[in-house]
């Protein structure tokens, strides 16, 4: 069965920072790899995602996320964070072109003005 | 531009009463996902359906039940609700495109098993 792992939990950065959250997943075939924002309060918002072509990705809000295949990993990258980047993250994984995704756990990022 | 329409918002209900929830998909998407995100968890996946019938099945308890509609909306419907039942539950829409499937998501519905 595939599984998505998320290196960190939490984060706590401050703003202008760096982030670089990671994701690495398990599974051996063709996969679309996503990652998804979600405010407080607010239902998950798609940052960008990563079908087929170009590893690195750019989504909205200034992130971008490199896949790379032989490491299994899409790792999600902002290089100056703002406050209002505070949220949840989530990396999923989707086995087939379409279907259900898999979540990661999630990591809560806290951005300190 | 138009999102997915979940209701309602806010739900709460006795143990052992009945839930339905509702999902309207983004126009013109004819396949619906339906995910459950407990308190401090990753939303897990339940069902989902394509053309009105149901594509994939998850961890759904066998207490729930959906289906779709001819008009592409969905609905939840839960019945012995239990404690753990407590949860966020999302929807999401997409348009069965290998080329543009991303899966949109709803508001979600909070449900509160009292």
């Amino acid at each position: 069965a595939q599984s998505v792992s998320q290196h960190n939990h939490h984060v706590i950065l401050s703003e202008a920072a760096s982030l670089e959250l990671g994701c690495n997943y398990s599974y051996g075939g063709t996969v679309n790899l996503f990652w998804y924002v979600q405010y407080p309060g607010q239902h998950l918002q798609l940052l960008l995602k990563y079908f087929s072509g170009d590893p690195l990705v750019k989504g909205i809000k200034g992130f971008e996320a490199e896949f790379i295949k032989s490491k299994f990993s899409f790792n999600l990258r902002k290089p100056s964070v703002q406050w209002s980047d505070t949220a949840e993250y989530f990396c999923a994984v989707r086995a087939d072109s379409w279907g259900k995704l898999q979540f990661g756990a999630g990591t809560q990022v806290v951005v300190t003005p | 531009a138009a999102g997915v329409i979940q209701s309602p918002r806010h739900l709460i209900k006795e143990k052992r009463e009945t839930a339905t929830l509702k999902c309207y998909p983004i126009p013109r998407h004819d396949t619906v996902y339906w995910y459950q995100q407990g308190p401090g968890q990753d939303p897990q996946f339940l069902i989902s359906f394509y053309e009105k019938m149901q594509s994939d099945k998850g961890s759904i308890p066998d207490r729930f039940s959906a289906q779709q509609f001819s008009d592409y909306h969905s609905e939840l419907n839960m019945s012995s609700l239990e404690l753990g039942d407590s949860a966020l539950y999302f929807c999401a829409s997409s348009p069965r495109d290998r080329r543009t499937d991303t899966q949109y998501f709803g508001p979600g519905t909070r449900l509160t098993v009292l």
